[in-house]
């Protein structure tokens, strides 16, 4: 069964600091991945988008990595604000046309 | 450019009653969807389309109906509400192999 799971489930920093999670797969045959940020009461926004041959892609504070033989994402996201907090979700799309979607890492940053 | 807009972004409905949700987009988008987010859960896919007046089932059509007659909006229908059918629901647009954009979201509760 085509699975995405993301850990932890929710995380607190304090801002200034960096942080890391995890989105782990089992979708095949693999296309692309995705992390989007979703701000409370509002749609998900895509942060970055991945394909099979890219390990690493930033988007200004945000750094996803993608190991395609293990299965495993990373969304880095450094030096976080406190409009940081957010629900990040992966999103991983196989060949045919339909997105896998985590449950997604509740992020909270406090000053 | 608007996005992805839907109407109405609040609901409430007692437990047999009947609504449509509106989604339009002015990307040009050939592919719509309707997704439902529950706590705990990841988005899940109701039903899409992949152009004006074709559409298709997710992965948790029943209890909803869809129509694209026009390119730029897609409709969802609860013909008869039922508190399970509690959630928020979120319209998304995209090129064929291109990101979802999501729209705000519309929050339904049904009594």
């Amino acid at each position: 069964k085509n699975q995405v799971e993301q850990s932890p489930q929710s995380l607190i920093i304090l801002e200034g600091k960096n942080c890391t999670l995890q989105c782990n797969y089992t979708v095949s045959p693999f296309s692309n991945l995705r992390w989007y940020k979703q701000d409370t009461g509002r749609g998900p926004v895509s942060l970055t988008i991945m394909t099979f041959s890219e390990n690493t892609k930033s988007n200004g504070r945000y750094t996803a990595t993608l190991d395609a033989d293990t299965k495993q994402s990373s969304l880095h996201i450094t030096a976080s604000q406190l409009s940081d907090s957010a629900s990040y979700i992966c999103v991983v799309r196989p060949v045919r046309n339909q997105f896998y979607f985590g449950t997604g890492t509740s992020l909270t940053v406090i000053p | 450019n608007a996005g992805v807009t839907q109407t109405p972004k609040f609901r409430v409905l007692k437990t047999g009653q009947s609504m449509t949700l509106l989604c339009a987009q002015d990307m040009n988008h050939e592919y719509m969807y309707w997704y439902r987010q529950d706590p705990g859960m990841g988005l899940r896919l109701i039903h899409y389309s992949v152009g004006e007046g074709t559409t298709a089932k997710g992965e948790v059509p029943d209890g909803y109906n869809v129509s694209r007659l026009k390119k730029q909006n897609f409709l969802l229908g609860l013909e008869s509400a039922a508190p399970s059918q509690t959630s928020v629901y979120f319209c998304a647009s995209s090129y064929s192999k291109g990101d979802p954009y999501f729209g705000p979201g519309t929050r339904l509760t049904v009594t």
